[in-house]
């Protein structure tokens, strides 16, 4: 199947901090990305919608200024935390997909840390 | 628009009695329908998926669910719980992008 990747898995870092997190498609080309973020038992909530070569679309209440999104390629997406913050702590996941537009393939996620 | 209902936020079980995880869905559009596991600090893993083909979808590790247009349900089954089983669920409705349900808990106990 589809596999997506996530670097780093976890990272830890200090608050004012930018921190950037690697979203690739490993054996497909993903026309569209999409970011998630979940908080300790919640369920996942979508951040933004980006597809290759155009702007990413935010959902409301997320900040773009402060969550960067890159999807220059079609495997590679990135989102940037930028002036990150204690509250920004949380678990991010990526997911991916392809040309058909059906199934999403979610990374693995990465354990964001704010001190 | 979208939505999706998980009916439990926690559901325990014995190991070797059946599973049943609930989901209710609305969506404007004839969508399709995801159940994935998380089990801790783990990405999602992809169980099954509802596509407009048949109706009673099987999946990996013993999972099937249905899907009920006239109920708008799509819940998920097991025959009998393994202790492995214990995770998260999610029930996902896309019709053009994910809706995700708040997710149940499932517990196996011995």
């Amino acid at each position: 199947g589809a596999v997506v990747s996530q670097h780093p898995s976890w990272v830890i870092c200090k608050s004012g901090t930018s921190v950037k997190i690697e979203c690739r498609s490993l054996d497909f080309q993903a026309t569209t990305m999409f970011w998630y973020r979940q908080f300790p038992k919640q369920s996942l909530m979508l951040m933004a919608t980006s597809n290759e070569g155009s702007k990413a679309t935010y959902e409301q209440g997320v900040e773009k200024d402060k969550f960067l999104i890159n999807h220059a390629s079609l495997t590679l997406s990135t989102l940037t935390v930028t002036s990150a913050h204690p509250e920004d702590s949380s678990f991010y996941i990526c997911s991916a997909r392809d040309w058909g537009g059906g199934e999403q393939f979610f990374g693995p996620g990465t354990r964001l840390t704010v001190l | 628009a979208q939505s999706v209902t998980q009916l439990d936020s926690h559901v325990s079980v014995s190991e070797g009695t059946p599973v049943l995880l609930r989901c209710n869905y609305s969506s404007s559009y004839s969508p399709s329908l995801f159940w994935y596991v998380q089990h801790p600090n783990k990405g999602l893993q992809l169980l099954l998926k509802y596509t407009s083909a048949a109706t009673l979808v099987k999946g990996i590790n013993g999972f099937e669910a249905e899907f009920k247009k006239s109920e708008t349900s799509f819940h998920l089954t097991k025959p009998s719980a393994h202790m492995s089983d214990a995770a998260e669920y999610f029930c996902v409705v896309n019709a053009g992008k994910s809706t995700f349900g708040d997710g149940t808990t499932l517990t196996v106990k011995p």
